[in-house]
C-alpha cells in the first residue's frame, strides 16, 4: 500500500479541465516537494512537474500543479486525447528517509 | 543531452542474483545521485534506494535492505543495482533515474524470475 494516496482512475472529455490528487502526511508532502510523472504503457516515466508546481522545459502550460498542507494536485486544462496515461506523484519521506510514490492514477480521455 | 542507458533484459532463476547497469552521459556524474525504481507488471512505481555519484554513500528502502546493493563507478559514469535471492515477485522493470527530482530516467531493464 502506497504512502501517497491517489485515486486509481480519472476521466474527462477533450477540452475539459480535470484534476487528480495525491494525499500524504506531515512526513512527506507536508515537509517536502512533490513531483509528478507521466507514464505511457511500455515506456519510462517522464517528469511532468517538479518542486510542487514547476514545469520542465517542453511541458505545456496546460499542465499545472499545486500543493497545500499534506496534499497535492495535478490539473489538466484543455484535456487532450494524448494526455491518456498513468500519472504518479512522489515525495521524500523524512520518517522513512526515502522516496515514496503514489499508487498512480490512470487518466482516460473519453 | 542527458542519457541513462541500462543493460539488457535478463531471465533469472529463483534464488539467483542479478546486476543491472546504468550508464550516464551528458552531465557530470559526480554532481548527482542515482535512484533505482522498480515497477512490477501492471503495478505502480517503487523506490528501492539511491547512491551518491561521488562516494559510496547509499540509502536503501527498508523493504530492500540487505538484499540490494547499489554501487557507482565515477570513472565510467555507471551505476549498478544488484538484487540478491531473487523471488518470483521480483519480476519487474527496473529503472535508474537521476536524483533529486528524477528528471531523467533510463529506458528500463526487464528482469524475469522463473
Amino acid at each position: 500500500q502506497s504512502l501517497l494516496t491517489q485515486a486509481p482512475s480519472a476521466s474527462g472529455t477533450p477540452g475539459q479541465t480535470v484534476t487528480i490528487s495525491c494525499s500524504g502526511n506531515i512526513s512527506n508532502i507536508g515537509k517536502n516537494f512533490v513531483h509528478w510523472y507521466q507514464q505511457f504503457p511500455g515506456t519510462a516515466p517522464k517528469l511532468l512537474i517538479y518542486r510542487n508546481d514547476r514545469r520542465p522545459s517542453g511541458v505545456p502550460d496546460r499542465f499545472s500543479a499545486s500543493k497545500s498542507d499534506t496534499s497535492a494536485s495535478l490539473a489538466f486544462s484543455g484535456l487532450r486525447s494524448e494526455d491518456e496515461a498513468d500519472y504518479y506523484c512522489a515525495s521524500w519521506d523524512d520518517g522513512l528517509s526515502g522516496w515514496v510514490f503514489g499508487g498512480g492514477t490512470k487518466l482516460t480521455v473519453l | 543531452q542527458v542519457q541513462l542507458v541500462q543493460s539488457a533484459a535478463e531471465v533469472k532463476k529463483s534464488g539467483a542474483s542479478v546486476k543491472v547497469s546504468c550508464k550516464a552521459s551528458g552531465y557530470t556524474f559526480t554532481d548527482y545521485g542515482l535512484s533505482w525504481v522498480r515497477q512490477a507488471p501492471g503495478q505502480g512505481l517503487e523506490w528501492m534506494g539511491n547512491i551518491s555519484g561521488y562516494n559510496d554513500n547509499a540509502k536503501y528502502a527498508q523493504k530492500f535492505e540487505g538484499r540490494v546493493i547499489l554501487t557507482a563507478d565515477p570513472l565510467t559514469s555507471t551505476g549498478f543495482m544488484e538484487l540478491r535471492s531473487l523471488r518470483a515477485d521480483d519480476s519487474a522493470v527496473y529503472y535508474c533515474a537521476r536524483d533529486l527530482s528524477f528528471e531523467f530516467w533510463g529506458q528500463g531493464t526487464l528482469i524475469t524470475v522463473s
